[in-house]
């Protein structure tokens, strides 16, 4: 079965500050993987998608960078965090681009910026 | 640039009534069209999807889509306390990353 992990759970930060966020897909070989940030109790905004290990395509900017290092991980940065990066951060998989494309979500890490 | 457009914003049903959450788009060559569900402080889980024309139903659910009209809707029956939640319709093509609406808050009350 196939399980997406994200950490940190959540985190408080202070503005200027770097940020490193992480997710990782255990049981399922090369994904798509994408990053969305979400307002309190707004809409999912796509971030970052990958469709294979060490390329990554950004959908919008937000003074954030995106990696994946390993087939596995994906990794959300900033060198300097706004205010404006609060919310909540989703990493999430599909087995196809496009077609039939489910996204699995993962648990999410709830960023605070004061 | 594909939109979607969600309605209403939200939604208050009592338990057992229906609740109807609309989404239209506007790329006529969508043709991949899902819920997701989001309770609070948990990532959105895909709930139905609807590919062809007509209704779709999935036990208290019925995905309802007319591609020629940009329109796909979902009905939800006999509403329960646990299905209060952030609705999401997300439209696809085979180019493209899924498009999600904004979503419709519903609160089914006891």
């Amino acid at each position: 079965a196939q399980t997406i992990h994200q950490w940190p759970v959540a985190e408080i930060k202070a503005v200027g500050s770097p940020l490193s966020l992480g997710c990782t897909i255990k049981g399922k070989s090369s994904p798509n993987l994408y990053w969305y940030w979400q307002a309190t109790g707004g809409t999912l905004q796509q971030l970052f998608y990958s469709i294979t290990v060490g390329q990554v395509e950004s959908v919008v900017q937000l003074n954030l960078s995106a990696s994946r290092p390993k087939d596995d991980q994906f990794i959300l940065s900033t060198e300097k965090l706004l205010l404006s990066h609060s919310g909540f951060y989703l990493c999430a998989w599909s087995l196809n681009w496009g077609l039939y494309a489910e996204q699995f979500f993962g648990p999410g890490t709830r960023l605070t910026v004061l | 640039q594909q939109k979607v457009q969600q309605s209403p914003e939200s939604l208050i049903v009592p338990e057992g009534g229906m609740a109807s959450l609309n989404c239209t788009f506007s790329d006529r060559n969508s043709q991949y069209f899902w819920w997701y569900r989001q309770h609070s402080g948990e990532g959105p889980k895909a709930l139905m999807s609807i590919f062809s024309n007509g209704d779709k139903k999935e036990g208290r659910f019925t995905a309802h889509l007319n591609k020629a009209s940009l329109y796909v809707s979902l009905h939800i029956k006999d509403s329960q306390p646990s299905d209060s939640a952030l609705y999401f319709c997300a439209v696809s093509n085979n180019n493209n990353a899924p498009r999600f609406g904004a979503g419709t808050k519903l609160t089914v009350k006891p």
